[in-house]
């Protein structure tokens, strides 16, 4: 199986909150869980990725939460601002010799209110 | 350092004409992705490639679409005979090896 499922949907969290989007996968063979950050009318940017050694990746405000076992990945964003407002998409691969074909997940728009 | 740089930007076709969409990756990259996005979806991969090679292809349907990467020049994604469903974004990625850079994508709209 070759899916990612997001949720939730659309997620509205006010200033200084935490946004938490959720993932989980079927395929055991994927070993790279990038996340990617979209504003309308661009394309999506990398913001934050994991491999599965480690259960924990933190860059600032941005944490990705990772659970082998359960075959679940989460993005956290702490002390939420407006201009974190976008669409993110989680998205998952297998190391293939530089083939770096992601499966994304259908996306989250986050809205962050004042 | 110039990003991944797609075009055009928008473009408007009427159903049955050929869709030509160009992507020019990021100087010193030597691999190109394409993916499509439908309004309200994730993106979907389509197809890989090098310089002059198709790597995978699983994505791309099988008829009425392609895929160019030549020596010199921008890699081309083509739609024959367009139908309103080919309306979408089209998104280009370039990569070194690792991670994927992001044009601001193609939007397609078929009348």
């Amino acid at each position: 199986q070759q899916q990612v499922k997001q949720s939730p949907q659309s997620l509205i969290v006010q200033k200084g909150g935490i946004s938490i989007i959720n993932c989980a996968y079927e395929n055991t063979a994927f070993d790279y869980f990038p996340w990617y950050q979209q504003f309308p009318g661009k394309g999506p940017a990398l913001l934050i990725a994991i491999r599965p050694d480690v259960s924990e990746k933190k860059e600032g405000r941005f944490t990705i939460s990772f659970n082998k076992s359960a075959k679940q990945f989460s993005l956290h964003i702490m002390d939420s601002q407006p201009g974190d407002s976008a669409t993110y998409f989680c998205a998952a691969s297998i190391s293939n010799f530089g083939n770096e074909k992601l499966t994304f997940g259908t996306g989250t728009r986050l809205t962050i209110i004042p | 350092n110039a990003g991944v740089m797609q075009n055009p930007r928008h473009l408007v076709r009427r159903r049955g004409q050929e869709a030509r969409l160009r992507c020019s990756p990021m100087k010193g990259h030597s691999h190109v992705y394409w993916y499509r996005q439908l309004p309200e979806e994730g993106l979907k991969f389509m197809v890989y490639l090098q310089k002059e090679n198709i790597i995978d292809e699983s994505g791309m349907p099988k008829e009425r679409f392609s895929a160019e990467f030549p020596k010199e020049g921008p890699s081309i994604l083509r739609i024959q005979q367009v139908v309103r469903g080919d309306s979408a974004a089209y998104f280009c990625a370039s990569s070194p090896l690792g991670e994927l850079f992001f044009g601001e994508g193609s939007r397609l709209t078929v009348l």
